[in-house]
């Protein structure tokens, strides 16, 4: 595609709530990111998928946030029993090559997520 | 901790002026740099990076960034800003992930 793009692009959901947010990257890019940004702050890193292989979750908040890449192209962020202070604007962003993290990474609109 | 400060958070300044926002970084091993900007309503872009060789960098748009090893700064600086330069700007720091600034917003008012 054109660029990256994610769904939806705004999530209200009630306390409890799982939620899933997609991110469909640049067609044949390697790496695939997810950021969290609080408002007011910059992104910050919670996963990295070099196609389909998870090869960095450390930033990933609790156990309650899950990351998947099947395929190696489309992912899925996925928060089960939302809180209050998983509110924020998930972006996703992609890499054309491995070990994207020292290369340009293109971004997406982002999610913005609402828990009440 | 690895980390990486914005030190201002609203800079607001007249067409014409000039323009440098400061970035530093807490790590002593090798980095790469970025800055990106976020235009009102639209995606982060980036602006220019830094991974070797001449320490001043040429971005798009007139901007550029000098990466001062000594001071771990990475300061981004234009000489004459535009209305169109209004956007978010972020650093950025490769360590073994990436790590952003907190961000600056920069208005630039016509």
């Amino acid at each position: 595609g054109a660029g990256v793009s994610q769904s939806p692009r705004y999530k209200v959901a009630k306390r409890g709530q799982d939620v899933a947010l997609r991110c469909d990257p640049i067609s044949g890019h390697v790496s695939l990111f997810w950021y969290q940004q609080a408002l007011g702050q910059g992104p910050e890193f919670l996963t990295y998928f070099q196609n389909e292989a998870q090869l960095d979750k450390s930033g990933l908040p609790s156990d309650r946030f899950f990351a998947e890449r099947p395929e190696g192209s489309v992912s899925t962020l996925k928060i089960q029993r939302t809180q209050q202070e998983d509110s924020a604007v998930y972006l996703c962003a992609s890499s054309a090559v491995a070990g994207g993290l020292s290369n340009e990474q293109f971004f997406g609109p982002g999610t913005r997520l609402t828990v009440l | 901790a690895q980390s990486v400060s914005q030190h201002n958070h609203h800079v607001i300044l007249s067409e014409a002026a000039s323009l440098e926002l400061g970035c530093n970084y807490s790590y002593g091993g090798t980095v790469n740099l970025f800055w990106y900007v976020q235009y009102p309503g639209q995606h982060l872009q980036l602006l220019l990076k830094y991974f070797s060789g001449d320490p001043l960098v040429k971005g798009i748009k007139g901007f550029e960034a000098e990466f001062i090893k000594s001071k771990f700064s990475f300061n981004l600086r234009k000489p004459s800003v535009q209305w169109s330069d209004t956007a978010e700007y972020f650093c950025a720091v490769n360590f073994n992930d990436m790590r952003f600034g907190a961000g600056t917003r920069l208005t630039v008012k016509p």
